[in-house]
């Protein structure tokens, strides 16, 4: 079985624009969750899909969206960039009943000039 | 919500030697408690799990062991070697909304096997 696939793998934008990730999950998984990953703060949740439905937020600004489609594939937009949105964005799925394991992708590496 | 600590940061060991990573958690009613090993240039691997109504789970080398009473639970690497250098990470769930499971995750540990 395929594992969770994002594109691209790595970005390098500038202040100001805005940035669209993408993250197929595991056939048959219905969820998917978005992290940041940065030195200093760790993994932080950005938010989860369900069903194309955004279930759970996490602490971010508006300036981070997401979607999910009817395929369960889902796509993470970042509008006007700042030089902090700089990290690794992880997509991560999972069968989203329960405790349900997370499974990872290898991530997009978003740098902001 | 969920609080997790991880410690230690930073763990050096020589291959053949065992590796303890600590992690404590803040929500008692938290129940699952997953590892994730993570390396240079990839996204986290999920390598042990473990659920509330068990003290400790095994996979060859890898254990992992709980104290509900206490809120910690361990990683236990036995006989390490250079392949297992990483970053590992506990987790703990912080939300659960509509049947999801939101972990909130330790801060990582970077282990490094000594060949």
């Amino acid at each position: 079985k395929a594992g969770v696939t994002q594109t691209p793998r790595y970005l390098i934008k500038t202040r100001g624009q805005q940035v669209t990730l993408s993250c197929s999950p595991i056939s048959g998984h219905r969820s998917v969750s978005w992290y940041q990953q940065t030195p200093g703060q760790g993994l932080q949740f950005l938010f989860e899909y369900f069903s194309e439905t955004q279930r759970n937020k996490g602490n971010f600004p508006g300036r981070f969206s997401g979607r999910q489609f009817s395929n369960s594939r889902s796509e993470m937009n970042v509008s006007t960039l700042e030089l902090g949105d700089s990290a690794l964005y992880l997509c991560a799925s999972s069968h989203g009943q329960g405790n349900s394991p997370l499974h990872f992708g290898n991530g997009t590496r978003l740098t902001v000039t | 919500g969920e609080n997790v600590e991880q410690h230690p940061s930073t763990l050096s060991v020589q291959e053949g030697d065992s590796a303890v990573i600590k992690c404590t958690y803040s929500d008692s009613a938290s129940n699952y408690f997953p590892w994730y090993k993570q390396e240079l240039g990839k996204g986290p691997q999920l390598i042990i799990d473990i659920r509330s109504n068990v003290g400790e789970k095994k996979d060859q080398r890898i254990a992992v062991t709980l104290n509900k009473t206490a809120k910690h639970f361990s990683l236990h690497i036995t006989e390490t070697q250079p392949e297992d250098s990483a970053v590992y990470f506990c987790a703990a769930p912080s939300v659960e909304w509509g049947g999801s499971y939101i972990p909130t995750f330790g801060r990582g540990t970077s282990l490094i096997v000594h060949p």
